[in-house]
């Protein structure tokens, strides 16, 4: 059975700074794998999308890298800004298409 | 529509009441997702609709839960003699294709907040 865990739970962090989030996966046979991001009282929204081939993916100052072997993905936000602050989910594809979500992580950009 | 479109955005109701919550898919979009945000247990899986037909129900919690889609567009999701532990966030999402997974990107509504006294 396929289970997503992300660390930390919770970041706090001065705007400006580069961070990392964690996610990691326990059955490296995944299609893709998506970064959300959801703020409070709102849908999810797609930040990125790996597809298996792939090493990493780019949007803007988001990266995210995935390694199939490790089960291991990260999501790399530079120069943070208060406007990030939100929780980021972490979700992998199944067969059959359905997300399997990670807990998030819960970040805090102090301006 | 511009969106995945789910109502009503806030429910109450009574233990032991049914209610039905709404999707309105992306238009085009053939797959359409439910799942269940809870406070301590993350989102999680409930049933996945490929056109009218539901090949994976497996995320389903109790025979309480059962959702149905009609003309391959709007789905609702049913919960019959609510309890309190069904209190969560229900999200829909959907995709162009459920089985292509290189079009099986996932949109997502803003989803429905329901709470059982």
């Amino acid at each position: 059975k396929q289970e997503v865990t992300q660390i930390p739970a919770a970041l706090s962090v001065p705007e400006g700074e580069n961070l990392v989030l964690n996610c990691s996966f326990t059955d490296s046979a995944i299609y893709n794998l998506q970064w959300f991001r959801q703020d409070p009282g709102k849908g999810l929204t797609s930040l990125l999308l790996i597809q298996s081939s792939q090493r990493e993916q780019t949007s803007g100052r988001l990266n995210a890298s995935l390694d199939k072997s490790s089960g291991r993905s990260t999501l790399y936000i530079a120069a943070s800004q208060p406007g990030d602050s939100a929780t980021y989910l972490c979700a992998v594809y199944n067969q059959g298409g359905k997300l399997i979500f990670g807990q998030g992580t819960e970040l805090s950009v102090k301006p | 529509g511009a969106g995945v479109s789910q109502s009503p955005s806030n429910k109450v109701t009574e233990k032991g009441k049914d209610v039905e919550l709404r999707c309105d898919p992306i238009s085009g979009h053939t797959a359409l997702y439910w799942y269940r945000q809870s406070l301590g247990q993350g989102l999680e899986f409930l049933i996945y609709f490929q056109g009218n037909s539901a090949p994976d129900k497996s995320g389903l919690p109790s025979d309480r839960f059962s959702a149905e889609r009609t003309g391959g567009s709007v789905s609702t999701l049913t919960i019959q003699r609510t309890q309190q532990e069904d209190s969560a966030v229900y999200l829909c999402a959907s995709s162009l294709d459920g089985l292509a997974h290189l079009k099986n990107i996932q949109y997502f509504g803003a989803g429905t907040r329901l709470s059982v006294l």
